[in-house]
């Protein structure tokens, strides 16, 4: 079974700014995929994260907000730009081989 | 549109007790569901899963059904303990990618809680 980690664990940041965060899967895996599970909410996909191809966004998401990048079969990245305090939530990864999550990145935004 | 309903958003048992969560998907095309349990400051554990091919799975305390005509399937733990008590999240699998891949449509969640 895959381990995924993620990175940061945890984060507050100022409005305005952005973070990138970071998921390491221990082996290689087809698809990639970035959820966000709002205060009190069950987890939402933002997108798909492909190998040598564009990110595609569910619908609500967009690319300019949610940059992701997906440089081999074992890592990807996920940023949060402009932030607001409406982006305040935990950020998970997780792969399309396991359906595993990492262990969350939670998001503060002041 | 892909949807999954969970039900009841929160449930609390005495000890030794069982519990019942249940969930409807919209999606015929789902194939896969997963339960998953997570704990207050935790991701979301993987706990049991079943396939389509599949009515029922058993993994000790813990058994998954599924009734695909009807687009049902349920979460049954038996002989509850208190640290069985978390958020548990049911999802079906919703096609993503060009190569079989897919992803998951989560429920709302159910808050249980056992109670000694």
């Amino acid at each position: 079974s895959a381990v995924i980690s993620q990175k940061p664990s945890r984060d507050i940041c100022q409005r305005g700014t952005s973070l990138t965060i970071q998921c390491q899967v221990d082996s290689q895996v087809t698809m990639m995929f970035w959820y966000r599970q709002q205060p009190g909410q069950s987890l939402t996909l933002i997108a798909t994260a492909n190998q040598g191809s564009e990110a595609t966004y569910e619908s609500g998401f967009v690319i300019d907000k949610f940059p992701i990048s997906r440089p081999n079969l074992t890592f990807s990245t996920l940023t949060v730009s402009n932030m607001s305090p409406e982006d305040s939530s935990i950020y998970l990864c997780s792969d399309t081989d396991t359906q595993y999550f990492g262990p969350g990145t939670r998001l503060t935004v002041l | 549109g892909e949807n999954v309903e969970q039900h009841p958003s929160t449930l609390s048992v005495q000890e030794g007790d069982s519990a019942v969560i249940k969930c409807t998907y919209s999606d015929s095309a789902s194939n896969y569901f997963p339960w998953y349990k997570q704990e207050l400051g935790k991701g979301p554990q993987l706990i049991i899963d079943i396939r389509s091919n599949v009515g029922e799975k058993k993994d000790q305390r813990i058994a998954v059904t599924l009734n695909k005509t009807a687009k049902h399937f349920s979460l049954h733990i038996t002989e509850t303990q208190p640290e069985d008590s978390a958020v548990y999240f049911c999802a079906a699998s919703i096609s993503r990618g060009s190569n079989s891949g897919y992803a998951l449509n989560f429920g709302k969640g159910t808050s249980l809680l056992v109670t000694p």
